[in-house]
């Protein structure tokens, strides 16, 4: 069966300080990720998504960035954080070949820039 | 472009009462893709059903059910009996097809918080 990780699970982190959260996927090949950010109390916003290695598309236009450099591995990354980009932070997975199209969500990371 | 509208920001019901969630799309698109997601109060969603553009026949898993209607573009959910573990936020979304890959256009409605109290 397929797993999805996340780490940290929580991060307090000053404001210009740089930030890098992982996801790994087991146990398929060739998904689809995505990295999400949620602030308190709101909706999804989704920030990245990747169709394969080295192949990223961004929603937002922010100081965040994505990068996959293995094929289930999705980091998400700031060289200098600000206070808006505290938040939780969710990954996700899809299979584009599956014929099901939903995404499966990590536990997320909660994001809190002082 | 696509969305999706959850109107009900916050719902409160008492325990064993069936409540109704609301959601209504927009798409230009005839082959796309709805879905339910329940955010518990640990943060992870999970996912609860999906339903594509050609089916429109409800679905009930237990307690839930599901009321697709493409006349008014809507996909509602209906838990029945509801219990206190029910309490979480619940989001509608959907998903259109790019080329083949229909994971790269998905869009979630602002989500319902639903409170069921004992």
């Amino acid at each position: 069966s397929q797993t999805i990780h996340q780490w940290p699970a929580t991060l307090v982190q000053p404001v210009g300080s740089p930030l890098s959260l992982e996801c790994t996927v087991e146990g398929t090949s060739n998904p689809n990720l995505y990295w999400y950010r949620q602030a308190a109390g709101r909706g999804l916003q989704l920030l990245f998504y990747s169709v394969g290695i080295g192949q990223i598309s961004s929603e937002v236009p922010q100081n965040l960035s994505a990068s996959r450099p293995q094929d289930r591995q999705f980091i998400l990354s700031s060289k200098k954080l600000l206070l808006s980009d505290s938040g939780f932070y969710l990954c996700a997975w899809s299979d584009p070949a599956g014929g099901s199209y939903e995404q499966y969500f990590g536990p997320g990371t909660r994001l809190t820039v002082t | 472009a696509q969305k999706v509208t959850q109107a009900q920001t916050e719902i409160s019901v008492v325990e064993k009462e069936d409540v109704t969630l609301d959601c209504v799309y927009e798409t230009r698109d005839t082959t796309y893709y709805l879905f339910w997601y329940k955010q518990p109060p640990s943060g992870e969603l999970v996912f609860l059903i999906r339903r594509n553009s050609f089916d429109e026949q409800n679905e009930i898993s237990g307690r839930y059910s599901w009321n697709f209607q493409k006349s008014t573009s809507s996909f509602n959910f209906t838990i029945t009996a509801s219990q206190v573990v029910d309490s979480a936020v619940y989001f509608c979304a959907l998903s259109e097809a790019v080329g083949d890959n229909y994971g790269q256009n998905f869009v979630f409605g602002p989500g319902t918080r639903l409170s069921v109290l004992p």
